[in-house]
């Protein structure tokens, strides 16, 4: 099973809700990623978790605060956004041995499906 | 700053024939470079390339790492319909952390035409 599920596949929201994207595998991946895409433009990388800690924040402004409750979860929380956050968000995970790159551990990065989530 | 550059940005061919994706990186810490192909949902793994310069092979999609001029191709040949999708390529940073950080081309653009 290499399958990385994402929910909900669609999100209107208005500026001033507060939602959750989800994100979850059983690959028994330890790093698990949440990447922006805005249309037409290739995926960027905002968050690494890695054994559950966050690794990686490539200033990434504080409506978004990213979760992590265990090995086989990734949530995104998202609040007071703006119509420019609109995107498809890609969670996505891997192996992730400290100092061990993907090649070394015979894996790669896998996507799930995405996030498609408007700001009204 | 790193830097990941892909060729053509858009490219429209007829089906049959055969095309040549290019793709440059300057990264720091570059550990191997990935090859996506999207198409309106998220990117699907095709290969994974080293400085080995081993070439990767899947079917009519192959792919080698040219380490010397930081660059890899993408060829497809006898295209389809079904090949058209935009064409991501990513270099791979290790984190000393754990885990892998992609930065991702701008992608090109393919379209196959009957």
């Amino acid at each position: 099973d290499t399958e990385v599920t994402q929910t909900p596949k669609h999100l209107v929201m208005g500026m001033t809700n507060k939602k959750s994207l989800k994100c979850e595998q059983h690959m028994g991946h330890r790093a698990m990623y949440w990447y922006k895409q805005k249309a037409k433009k290739p995926p960027e990388l905002m968050f690494v978790y890695s054994y559950e800690k966050l690794s990686i924040n490539e200033s990434v402004p504080s409506r978004f605060s990213p979760e992590c409750p265990n090995s086989s979860l990734l949530n995104l929380h998202l609040h007071a956004l703006q119509p420019e956050d609109s995107a498809l968000y890609l969670c996505a995970s891997s192996q992730a041995y400290p100092g061990q790159d993907l090649w070394s551990s015979g894996n790669t990065i896998y996507f799930g499906e995405g996030s498609w989530l408007t700001v009204v | 700053e790193d830097k990941v550059v892909q060729s053509p940005l858009s490219l429209v061919v007829h089906e049959g024939d055969t095309v040549t994706l290019n793709c440059s990186y300057e990264v720091t810490n570059f550990r191997s470079l990935l090859w996506y192909k999207q198409e309106k949902k998220a990117p699907t793994f095709l290969f994974m390339l080293t400085s080995s310069g081993i070439e990767k092979k899947s079917g009519r999609l192959s792919s080698i790492l040219d380490k010397k001029e930081l660059s890899s191709i993408l060829n497809i040949t006898a295209t389809q319909t079904g090949d058209s999708a935009i064409y991501l390529c990513a270099a791979n940073l290790i984190l000393t952390g754990g885990g892998n950080k992609l930065t991702f081309g701008t992608g090109t653009q393919l379209k196959v035409e009957l």
